[in-house]
């Protein structure tokens, strides 16, 4: 399974954006790229996939480079309860979750 | 939909004890998923299903551990006998299919402490 690798911490104000990058440069063609986030004390949670074409839902927005190498998670206005680990998973035609150790976010009011 | 139910939410036990963590997956999911984690290891996957046939269990610790999943809404992860370095969060997790595509859903987890 292909590696991503991603800051240990970040940090962000209230109601400001924040971009979360991703390294990914030993993706294949078919690996798509997902987004989990996990809140103190609770399982994770989905945030958002792509495979090639940035995306956007409700949570966040996903820029996925050109080459696919690298992406990033944007989340347009944090908020306290976006605190959490946020992790960035290539996930083969398994579909297996392979985690690493994520970013810590950490916002402040 | 309920999402993914787990139990117990906590266990305590004592080594040596047999342990049996329950899932109860997504109405309509076929795969379903069974992690562990710890504070050294962070997440890992143990074993995953497809269809209520174990497809992956490379990440299985031991044969201490075991897991079985009788029918599509029910599944058991098993430690026998358990040891206190079993002590973690275990979650499952269930998706629709296990392709590249699919989203998991977790569990609230059950967190095992082994004395």
């Amino acid at each position: 399974d292909a590696k991503t690798t991603q800051p240990n911490s970040m940090e962000s104000n209230e109601e400001e954006p924040v971009h979360l990058p991703c390294n990914h440069s030993t993706i294949s063609g078919t690996d798509y790229i997902h987004w989990y986030r996990q809140l103190p004390s609770q399982g994770p949670e989905y945030v958002i996939h792509g495979l090639t074409s940035n995306v956007n839902n409700r949570m966040a927005s996903l820029a996925i480079a050109e080459d696919r190498k690298s992406s990033t998670l944007i989340l347009h206005r944090a908020t306290l309860r976006d605190a959490a680990v946020y992790y960035c998973i290539l996930t083969s035609n398994t579909g297996k979750l392979i985690f690493g150790q994520g970013t810590t976010l950490q916002v402040k009011p | 939909d309920a999402g993914v139910i787990q139990s117990p939410r906590h266990e305590v036990t004592e080594m040596g004890q047999e342990v049996t963590l329950r899932c109860k997956p997504i109405s309509g999911h076929n795969s379903l998923f069974w992690y562990r984690q710890t504070m050294m290891r962070g997440l890992e996957l143990l074993i995953y299903f497809n269809n209520n046939v174990p497809i992956d269990d490379s990440g299985m610790p031991e044969d201490r551990f075991s897991a079985k999943m009788p029918n599509a809404s029910f599944s058991t992860l098993k430690i026998q006998p358990s040891e206190p370095r079993d002590s973690a969060v275990y979650f499952c997790a269930s998706s629709f299919q296990s392709s590249g595509a699919d989203t998991q859903y977790f569990g609230p987890g059950t967190r095992l402490t082994v004395l």
